[in-house]
């Protein structure tokens, strides 16, 4: 199975600064990549699919980047409601793989 | 407006059996795939499994494989697992999801429900 890796496991940002998630495949999953966004108590929500198009509602301070196996989430000014756990999935091959989590904490 | 609502879960003993609903509104049903991703208490996210449209399609990860079923009921907008042989480390939120199809993201995620494996 592809396993995904994210990283940092933590990253400490103070609000209206730049957040950089990375998220690394072990094999190819072309462009494959998804991103949520889970607050405490909440389901996941996606954020961003095809490594670098937003789902629906979801504003441009968001954007993402990479393929094959390196990508990339980056929040460019943090507001408060991103303060939560980002989790990277690839949907190229089953089982279609979660990473670990990176929590964006103040 | 998508709505996906779980229901079915509780505390089982290890060994025993569990169906989980989740009921859909909101969208055509039968276009969509559908799959179930659970979330261990404090920890990650985990791929269970995914039905495609038709139902005819069905895959599983390996660790419920043989003793976990998805199907579905295209009349009723109702998605089920039924889990049968239930371990302690099945313990988990257990979500439904929307797929637009077997490579794609999941879009839509309902409120989970709580499926507890003790003694």
């Amino acid at each position: 199975e592809i396993v995904m890796t994210q990283s940092p496991a933590t990253l400490s940002v103070s609000p209206g600064e730049r957040a950089t998630l990375s998220c690394r495949a072990s094999q190819s999953v072309s462009s494959d990549l998804a991103w949520y966004r889970q607050k405490p108590g909440q389901a996941p929500r996606l954020i961003m699919y095809d490594a670098s198009t937003r789902a629906t509602d979801v504003p441009p301070r968001f954007s993402g980047s990479g393929s094959g196996t390196d990508f990339t989430l980056t929040i460019s000014s943090l507001q408060s409601e991103d303060f939560a756990i980002y989790y990277c999935q690839q949907y190229n091959d089953w089982p279609q793989t979660f990473g670990q989590g990176t929590r964006v904490e103040i | 407006e998508v709505q996906l609502l779980e229901s079915g879960g509780g505390l089982v003993q290890p060994g025993g059996s569990l169906r989980l609903s989740c009921a859909a509104s909101g969208f055509t049903f039968s276009s969509y795939s559908m799959s179930w991703v659970r979330q261990a208490p404090g920890k990650g996210l985990e791929w269970v499994s995914v039905i495609n449209i038709g139902g005819e399609i069905t895959k599983y990860a390996d660790s419920v494989k043989g003793r976990f079923t998805i199907s579905r009921d295209n009349s009723k907008n109702t998605v089920y697992l039924q889990m049968n042989s239930l371990r302690v480390d099945d313990t988990a939120i257990y979500y439904c999801t929307r797929k637009k199809g077997g490579a794609n993201p999941c879009d839509y995620w309902g409120q989970g429900t709580l499926l507890t494996v003790s003694s």
